[in-house]
């Protein structure tokens, strides 16, 4: 199992930045998937949750600003953040979902810096 | 939402020492997850529904715990267990994860 997060990096209060999760080593779409953050020097915050079957729940924090979304033909999963905001900086994970809202398998993360 | 709350928040252990770090959750939950996250890497599930471990977990981890108790449990410490570990609950949305709990090794 391998997940490869990109598409991270520096960008200014307000604008947009979409993430992609790419996935290896079992049958993406037979899994829900999660995104998870970690600010810096903090701890884990869970972002948005996608199933299998494409139905999406997502954390209060970013509901209305940020959009899960799968694309099983390419494997990826991704994570659009628009309307960015300096408590937004973290690293981004994707993590396979287990059973249950567990994740069994991690990326490496992608950094996101919100700065002007 | 089910706040979990950890402790200790950090902690310093000896090799061969017992160490247990708790997880109490708001309201009830039926099982409780752990992660470790060594420093500068990504999380790994450590233990699932609340006893089980994860592929690869040396058996001095143990888990248990019902209702709003929880507990990790290392019988001897050892150097390579140094990290922070993460309680989670798997079942009320939002999802929620303890504050951490940041062991090192004396």
């Amino acid at each position: 199992v391998q997940l490869v997060e990109s598409g991270g990096g520096l960008v200014q209060p307000g604008k947009s930045l979409k993430l992609s999760c790419s996935a290896s080593g079992f049958t993406f779409s037979s899994y829900g998937m999660h995104w998870i953050r970690q600010a810096p020097g903090k701890g884990l915050d869970w972002v948005a949750y996608i199933s299998s079957s494409s139905g999406t729940v997502y954390a209060d924090a970013v509901k209305g600003r940020f959009t899960i979304s799968r694309d099983n033909a390419k494997n990826t999963l991704y994570l659009q953040l628009n309307s960015l905001k300096s408590e937004d900086t973290a690293i981004y994970y994707c993590a396979r979902n287990f059973a249950r809202g567990v994740m069994d398998a991690w990326g490496q993360g992608a950094s996101v810096t919100v700065s002007s | 939402e089910i706040v979990l709350t950890q402790s200790p928040n950090t902690m310093a252990a000896s090799p061969g020492e017992k160490v247990t770090i708790t997880c109490r959750a708001s309201s009830s939950v039926s099982y409780m997850y752990w992660y470790q996250q060594m420093s500068d890497a990504s999380p790994k599930l450590w233990i699932y529904d609340t006893s089980k471990l994860a592929s690869g977990v040396p058996d001095r981890f143990s888990g248990s715990g019902s209702g709003t108790s929880y507990s990790l449990t290392i019988n001897t410490m050892e150097a390579e267990d140094a990290a922070t570990y993460y309680c989670q609950q798997c079942c009320s949305t939002p999802l929620t994860f303890g504050s951490g709990t940041k062991l090192e090794i004396k």
